[in-house]
């Protein structure tokens, strides 16, 4: 039973182009969702977070957006760079110490 | 530079023989965990800790134990009774209860003989 589902095992995009990046789930007691890159050989490192009581959540080039009606989230990326290449997870916590992670999106930017 | 090390980076087990996997931090935190990931799939936590001399049993916890003597080392033992072990091991740490930043080794690669 997954809980956490990221439908795309790879996404392919245009350098300087966005990436979107998407991310369903099916318990609505989730209350806060993160989003981890992961280079080859190396663990996931932090990316970007947001709280349900919020729609959208931005750091300089990556945003985050929530629908809790649709149980929805997306990872968009403006511009896109070839460092953005790398495995993207996302993740949901319902308030206890269990991450639920998604399968991840290999991100693949073209020059 | 503060960060998790995981050792070794690549392990192989015979039948019925246990493992060690070595985790240790110098962020000082609280919170270690270990997680699994097979192809395909998610991260899937085994293990988590919080405090010294405390763990606790995560999704997939059958096969496998952990000790926490010491703040900074948090070692996983895959067990005999682990009958598909092979996977990708990732160690994690985060402080006090804090899931926002998780922080990450590099992971240890575990293939069966």
């Amino acid at each position: 039973d997954q809980q956490v589902k990221q439908n795309s095992p790879s996404l392919s995009v245009q350098e300087g182009r966005i990436s979107i990046l998407n991310c369903d789930y099916t318990n609505s007691m989730f209350d806060y969702f993160l989003w981890y890159k992961k280079y080859p050989a190396e663990g996931p490192t932090f990316l970007i977070s947001i709280s349900s009581i919020k729609d959208k959540n931005e750091d300089g080039r990556f945003t985050v957006f929530l629908n809790k009606s649709a149980k929805h989230l997306s990872l968009h990326i403006v511009p896109s760079q070839p460092g953005d290449s790398a495995v993207y997870f996302c993740a949901a916590s319902g308030g206890n110490y269990q991450l639920i992670w998604g399968a991840g999106t290999k991100l693949i930017i073209k020059p | 530079d503060g960060g998790i090390t995981q050792s070794p980076k690549y392990l192989f087990r015979k039948e019925g023989q246990n493992v060690t996997l070595s985790c240790e931090q110098n962020l000082n935190h609280d919170a270690m965990y270990w997680y699994r990931q097979d192809p395909g799939q998610g991260l899937r936590l085994i293990y988590y800790s919080q405090i010294v001399n405390d763990f606790q049993k995560g999704d997939i916890a059958e096969g496998y134990s952990v000790s926490r003597e010491k703040k900074e080392s948090f070692p996983l033992t895959v067990t005999s009774a682990q009958k598909n072990p092979t996977a990708f091991y990732l160690c994690a740490s985060s402080r006090g209860q804090s899931l926002v930043k998780l922080f990450f080794g590099s992971g240890t690669q575990l293939s069966v003989l």
